[in-house]
């Protein structure tokens, strides 16, 4: 079946700088890509939604120009956190629709980001 | 590490039937379960959590699961569906590994 890789699983860095979250479809073309982020003890919340070769369409609230996202291709999303607080500590996940059905939304494994 | 199986990947009702999708976990420690809805071309919709408490949860859209940590299942149902419930459904468990969905379960409700 479908696969989404994402990657790191895990990442710490420190304030300031900037950290890259990738999310890769193995075996299908993914045409929209969807990054949510999770609060403790919250659910989750959708940050944007990208489709390939065109700007991501970020929801209320969330900075673009803090949580750069790249849709460049049909296998690559990647999510990049500029400029990192310890307020961004937080899980991240990306979800991608295979472009070939009308259904079938695939999500990565998480990446659970530490800024200290 | 934890994990999540969803048992049907395609469901076809039709209105007015009951539903029930199934939802098993594997994870020893304490977890938290959601039920989440993603309609056609949108994102997710939480439908539903249980963190503590009472086992049966009611959430929204006239959901309803119920956690049996014996089973370790946390199945969805509603007793009376409806076309607009056409959607994607997705299990997931958050544990010490974060959080992990089940691969899904395409609903059509037909007219």
């Amino acid at each position: 079946g479908a696969v989404v890789s994402q990657h790191p699983s895990r990442v710490i860095c420190k304030s300031g700088t900037s950290v890259k979250i990738e999310c890769r479809s193995l075996d299908f073309q993914a045409t929209t890509m969807f990054w949510y982020r999770q609060f403790p003890k919250k659910s989750l919340m959708l940050m944007a939604t990208s489709n390939e070769g065109s700007k991501a369409t970020y929801e209320q609230g969330v900075e673009k120009d803090k949580f750069l996202i790249n849709h460049a291709s049909l296998t690559l999303s990647t999510l990049t956190v500029t400029s990192a607080h310890p307020e961004d500590s937080s899980f991240y996940i990306c979800s991608a629709r295979d472009r070939n059905t009308n259904y079938g939304y695939t999500f990565g494994s998480g990446t659970r980001l530490t800024v200290v | 590490a934890q994990s999540v199986s969803q048992h049907n990947h395609h469901v076809i009702l039709s209105e007015a039937a009951s539903l029930e999708l199934g939802c098993n976990y594997s994870y020893g420690g304490t977890v938290n379960l959601f039920w989440y809805v993603q309609y056609p071309g949108q994102h997710l919709q939480l439908l539903l959590k249980y963190f503590s408490g009472d086992p049966l949860v009611k959430g929204i859209k006239g959901f309803e699961a119920e956690f049996i940590k014996s089973k370790f299942s946390f199945n969805l149902r509603k007793p009376s569906v409806q076309w607009s419930d056409t959607a994607e459904y997705f299990c997931a468990v958050r544990g010490a590994d974060g959080l992990t969905f089940g691969k899904g379960t395409h609903l059509i409700i037909q007219p």
